[in-house]
């Protein structure tokens, strides 16, 4: 599965677009890019997945550039309980047994 | 309703003890994990279940031993437990749906071994 690799750490205004990047510039045809985050002392939760359009559903978009070698995920109005940390992972299908999860991007939402 | 629900959240054992973590999941799905979350806030998968046949055990100790005696259950046990073993564990579920594997987590449980 290919590797990604994302900034350690983001700041956003509340009220404000959150847009967190990722790349992934080995990732192949047939994978996927999953997003999930992890509130602190919660459970890892699934944001959103894509293979190379854009998608977007309740929580967030999904802008997966036309080389599919990165991707953002954009939080629209980020709130203070969006404060977490955000993984990008690249995943082929019927592999979720593999799901791995990197260091991801801490975001920190303020007032 | 809890989706993925595991117990208990908290653990508190001496080393040597041994230890079981339930994890239960009402989704219908048919796969289970369960993961560990070391200090360093790594997640790392150990085990992985589908249809109560082990698919992937990932170099953990055979200190460890999933029990899944049905598709919705998979529990943990940990025998002697030691210092290292500290950690959260998440329990997780998902449908095989072919591109659309979305994991479903359980809120964890936090072990410590004194």
């Amino acid at each position: 599965d290919a590797k990604t690799t994302q900034p350690p750490s983001m700041d956003c205004a509340e009220g404000r677009a959150a847009n967190l990047p990722c790349n992934h510039s080995t990732i192949s045809g047939n994978e996927y890019v999953y997003w999930y985050r992890q509130i602190h002392s919660q459970g890892p939760q699934y944001i959103i997945h894509g293979l190379k359009n854009n998608e977007t559903n309740e929580m967030a978009s999904l802008i997966i550039t036309e080389d599919r070698k990165s991707s953002t995920l954009i939080l629209p109005h980020a709130t203070l309980r969006d404060t977490a940390v955000y993984y990008c992972i690249v995943l082929n299908t019927g592999t979720a047994s593999k799901l791995t999860f990197g260091t991801g991007t801490r975001l920190q939402v303020t007032l | 309703d809890t989706a993925v629900s595991q117990t208990p959240k908290y653990l508190v054992t001496q080393m040597g003890n041994d230890k079981s973590i339930k994890c239960e999941q009402n989704l219908g799905h048919d796969t289970m994990y369960w993961y560990k979350q070391d200090s360093k806030k790594f997640l790392k998968i150990m085990f992985s279940y589908n249809n109560k046949e082990l698919i992937i055990n990932e170099t953990v100790p055979n200190r460890f031993s999933p029990k899944s005696p049905d598709k919705a259950h998979l529990n943990l046990h940990i025998n002697s437990l030691e210092l290292g073993d500290s950690a959260v564990y998440f329990c997780a579920s998902s449908l095989q749906t072919g591109g659309s594997e979305k994991l479903f987590f359980g809120s964890g449980t936090q072990l410590s071994v004194l």
